[in-house]
């Protein structure tokens, strides 16, 4: 079983600050999503990395792949209270289905 | 949103029941998932399938059984249901492919009492 670790659990900052959340495993993926999920809701998929060494950006959103495709990187710029919630990384191997992270819990306090 | 429904939305229910919880799309998408969520565990695949009639075991699928008789519906039934297997519940949805982007309903929360 891949498993994949996320760092830190929790995560408590000022608005305007920035940020970043890592995604972790010794196992090689085909790709990597991040997703973000509010209280009482389901996760809504922020990006979909593929290639190794890719970024993408969304807005103040950065992702980040490893060039290696072992890890990611999710750097957030100028924090915002709505950026508050449940991060979670999932990793697809071999195969339709992704093994998700246990998630990093951000607070963005106004 | 993707059109995705689960019902209910929550149950609590005593050890030992039978439990059905339903999801139904309305986008046609060929993959559909269960997964339960727990503190510190993230989302853990239970089953899902790749069309109708057509399932496979995730990673937890002990004590749960699924089915899946139309593109739409695809069903989670715990036989007997256990303290242990209170959680939350996603249904997912995904068409598959190189991206394979899922779209989660908003989640069951089942507790056995």
């Amino acid at each position: 079983t891949q498993l994949l670790e996320q760092s830190p659990q929790f995560l408590s900052i000022q608005e305007g600050e920035n940020l970043t959340v890592y995604c972790n495993s010794s196992s090689v993926f085909s790709s990597l999503q991040w997703y973000r999920q509010e209280p009482g809701e389901g996760p809504v998929l922020l990006v979909t990395v593929v290639t190794g060494g890719e970024v993408k950006k969304l807005k103040r959103l950065t992702f980040q792949f490893g060039d290696a495709r072992k890890d990611s990187s999710l750097h957030i710029t100028a924090a915002q209270p709505g950026d508050t919630g449940l991060y979670l990384c999932a990793a697809r191997g071999y195969g339709q289905n992704f093994v998700f992270g246990p998630g990093t819990r951000l607070s963005v306090l106004p | 949103d993707a059109g995705i429904t689960q019902s209910p939305r929550h149950k609590v229910t005593e050890t030992g029941t039978p439990v059905t919880l339903r999801c139904h799309q309305t986008e046609n998408h060929r993959y559909m998932y269960w997964y339960r969520q727990d503190p510190g565990h993230g989302l853990r695949l239970i089953h899902y399938s790749y069309g109708v009639k057509d399932t496979d075991k995730g990673e937890v699928s002990d004590g749960y059984s699924v089915s899946r008789s139309k593109t739409e519906d695809f069903l989670l039934t715990l036989e007997s249901a256990t303290s242990s297997q209170t959680s939350v519940y996603f249904c997912a949805i995904s068409e598959g492919g190189p991206y394979n982007e899922q779209f989660f309903g908003p989640g069951t929360r089942l507790t056995v009492l």
